[in-house]
C-alpha cells in the first residue's frame, strides 16, 4: 500500500518569504500526485496535480510542485507567500487503475505573518 | 451545479446515539467516498463506492455503515456513536476513470 509523508507539521513564515513544503511517498509503481489546500473553516480544494509529462507542475495562486521520481518526492513551492496563503496543505497520492483510493499525508499548517 | 453537498454542517451526539450523515452530488460521478479528518492524521478513508449498489471498506470502517442506492447519494451511518468518532467528515466524488476528487464542505461531529 502507498503512504505519504509530510515532515513539516507547522511552518511559520513572514509575508514575501519563499515556501517549500516537503512531500515524500512510498510506492513502487505509477502514481498520481496532488496538493490540496484547506483554508480555515473550509473544505479541501485542489491546488495542483501531476499525472505524467513535465515534472514541474504549476497550480493556482502561484504555487508549483516538482515531481522527482528518483527521490519519491513532490515538494510544493511558492516564491513569495501572502497572508492569504495561511492554510493547511495536504499532499496526496493515488495509484493507477480502477477506483482511485487517495492516500493523504498528515498535512502541514502554514501560518503567514503580515 | 451544486457539486458535493453535505448535511448537517454541525452535529452533537451523545454516546450510543445513531445518526446518518448525508452526502449528495449532482455531477453524475460514479465514485464516492467518505473520509474523516483528525488533527495530525490527515484524511483517512472510511468507505467508498464505485457505483450504485457497490460499496467497500476503506482504512477505518469500524462503527460506520454505508449504502449506495442511487448515483447521487451516499449516506454514512453511525450505528452507536462513540467519543472516538468525534471528527470532521468529508464526502468526495469523482467520475469513473477520473483521478481528481471533489470534496464537500464537511460535517463537524462531536460525540459527548
Amino acid at each position: 500500500a502507498q503512504s505519504v509523508s509530510q515532515h513539516n507539521h507547522h511552518v511559520i513564515l513572514s509575508e514575501a518569504a519563499s515556501l517549500e513544503l516537503g512531500c515524500n511517498y512510498s510506492y513502487g509503481g505509477t502514481v498520481n500526485l496532488f496538493w490540496y489546500v484547506q483554508y480555515p473553516g473550509q473544505h479541501l480544494q485542489l491546488l495542483l496535480k501531476y499525472f505524467s509529462g513535465d515534472p514541474l507542475v504549476k497550480g493556482i495562486k502561484g504555487f508549483e510542485a516538482e515531481f522527482i521520481k528518483s527521490k519519491f518526492s513532490f515538494n510544493l513551492r511558492k516564491p513569495s507567500v501572502q497572508w492569504s496563503d495561511t492554510a493547511e496543505y495536504f499532499c496526496a497520492v493515488t495509484t493507477s487503475g480502477g477506483y482511485q483510493k487517495v492516500t493523504f499525508g498528515t498535512g502541514t499548517k502554514l501560518q503567514v505573518i503580515p | 451545479n451544486a457539486g458535493v453537498t453535505q448535511t448537517p454542517k454541525f452535529q452533537v451526539l451523545k454516546t450510543g446515539q445513531s445518526m446518518t450523515l448525508q452526502c449528495a452530488q449532482d455531477m453524475n460521478h460514479e465514485y464516492m467516498s467518505w473520509y474523516r479528518q483528525d488533527p495530525g492524521m490527515g484524511l483517512r478513508l472510511i468507505h467508498y463506492s464505485v457505483g450504485a449498489g457497490i460499496t467497500d471498506q476503506g482504512e477505518v470502517p469500524n462503527g460506520y455503515n454505508v449504502s449506495r442506492s442511487t448515483t447521487e447519494d451516499f449516506p454514512l451511518r453511525l450505528l452507536s456513536a462513540a467519543p472516538s468518532q468525534t471528527s470532521v467528515y468529508f464526502c468526495a466524488s469523482a467520475p469513473r476513470g477520473g483521478v481528481e476528487q471533489f470534496f464537500g464542505p464537511g460535517t463537524r461531529l462531536t460525540v459527548l
